[in-house]
């Protein structure tokens, strides 16, 4: 069965950094791409960024200065981390898998992260 | 970035009847290779973004055939043909032609 499932810290303090853990089931890291993306509260969905299969990344540019994906195929898990956080990046953080036609085919059931003192 | 415009913002429909959703691009979604890679996502509430359709016209693996999609170049349209309560919740429309971006959502509610 395919899945993805995100852990993180739940609360973050501003300015300081977020880091969240993506474990992925059912399919392999060196076969599909995997995209982070979020959603503020009732708001709508923001792409923050991908890795490709062989490692490399792309962003997207208005986080480009704050935001790190890496990831550990052996350990079919993928990481985000984001620096200097702010309230308005509060939000649900999801990993999402690419399908063959660039298309997000298999989301994570999200993590929500809350920027508060 | 490429702005993705939908209409309406709400959605007041009957069992039964027909919807339909607009979506429009600031710029073209025809890539280089030709394809056109718009896609619709619906959300229902408490859970995750779901795939519906992909590149325009193409419904995802298990999605019911009363759900089309339709366009070209930047205006797209998502049709429901007669909306069942499991349809109820929050579609986006969402371009991978250029760096990905959503719409805002369109949310199609009981009338």
């Amino acid at each position: 069965q395919v899945q993805l499932k995100e852990s993180g810290p739940g609360l973050v303090a501003p300015s300081q950094s977020l880091s969240i853990t993506c474990t992925v089931s059912g399919f392999s890291l060196t076969s599909y791409d995997i995209s982070w993306i979020r959603q503020p509260p009732g708001k709508g969905l923001e792409w923050l960024g991908v890795i490709w299969t062989g490692g490399g990344t792309n962003y997207n540019s208005a986080f480009m200065s704050r935001l790190s994906i890496s990831k550990d195929n052996s350990k079919s898990q993928v990481f985000l981390k984001m620096n200097s956080l702010q309230t308005d990046d509060t939000a649900i953080y999801y990993c999402v898998r690419e399908g063959f036609h660039w298309y997000f085919d298999v989301w994570g059931a999200g993590t929500t992260v809350t920027v508060s003192s | 970035d490429v702005v993705m415009t939908q209409t309406p913002l709400s959605l007041p429909v009957s069992l039964g009847d027909q919807a339909s959703i607009s979506c429009r691009s600031s710029q073209s979604l025809v890539h280089s290779n030709g394809n056109t890679y718009l896609h619709w996502y619906l959300q229902k509430p408490g859970q995750s973004p779901k795939l519906l359709i992909y590149k325009v016209s193409n419904r995802f693996s298990g999605v019911p055939d009363r759900f089309s999609g339709s366009g070209s170049g930047t205006d797209f349209t998502l049709k429901i043909s007669r909306v069942e309560a499991e349809d109820l919740g929050v579609y986006f429309c969402s371009q991978s032609t250029h760096v990905p971006t959503f719409g805002g959502g369109t949310k199609l509610e009981i009338k």
